[in-house]
């Protein structure tokens, strides 16, 4: 079955902008995961959406929010961009919450976001 | 407050030899352990997970993990190295009252034959 896509792979935006990356889950995965990768601050857990509703946070600011639809993908949106929100953006699906029982998680090939 | 230490920013085997990539956490409640792998050019990977019940766990190409509540310790093993294993690793932790998942810094294992 198909794997996890992430759209856009590359994406290019000035500061103060706002930008919204899309993941496609595994089909019947209900859960969605977010992470920013950067070479400073390593990997770092945004949110987890689970049928539609966001069940976990990391610590990230308001300007970082996400929704899931009813069909499972889901969309992450930044707003009002910095510098430092230059970063490599994954998503990953499931079967269950990442407090659930044993499943395997499904990355996406990420979205590399350059704020200039 | 809920953390996870990989103490080492490196490990060096030799192909064939046992490795064991090191991983401690702090978190208050039970822990949901994770461990994932980062090869070069091909994306994060899930490798294994703990949640409760045996301490040995079973992940993807033949990698394990110990969790040792009384140290703190989940660390990631495999009988036998394989160069094709060198990679970026990733521990983390799941704190349920939290709902934050923290990672540890990375380690990179570089298996040489």
């Amino acid at each position: 079955k198909a794997g996890v896509t992430q759209t856009p792979r590359y994406l290019i935006k000035t500061r103060g902008q706002q930008v919204t990356l899309s993941c496609s889950p595994i089909s019947g995965h209900r859960s969605v995961s977010w992470y920013q990768q950067t070479p400073g601050q390593g990997l770092q857990f945004l949110f987890e959406y689970f049928s539609e509703t966001q069940r976990n946070k990391g610590n990230f600011p308001g300007r970082f929010s996400g929704r899931q639809f009813s069909n499972s993908r889901s969309e992450m949106n930044v707003s009002t961009l910095e510098l430092g929100d230059s970063a490599l953006y994954l998503c990953a699906s499931s079967s269950r919450q990442l407090a659930g029982g044993q499943e395997t998680q499904y990355f996406g090939p990420g979205t590399r976001l350059l704020v200039l | 407050a809920q953390s996870v230490a990989q103490p080492e920013d490196q490990v060096n085997v030799a192909e064939g030899n046992p490795l064991t990539v090191k991983c401690t956490y702090s978190v208050s409640g039970n822990p949901y352990l994770f461990w994932y792998v980062q090869y070069p050019n091909r994306g994060l990977q899930f490798l294994l997970k703990y949640i409760t019940g045996d301490n040995l766990v079973k992940g993807s190409y033949g990698f394990e993990a110990e969790f040792n509540k009384s140290q703190t310790s989940f660390h990631l093993k495999k009988p036998s190295a394989l160069v094709s294993d060198s990679a970026l690793y990733f521990c983390a932790v799941f704190e349920g009252n939290t709902g934050k998942l923290i990672f540890g810094q990375g380690t990179t294992l570089q298996v040489k034959p």
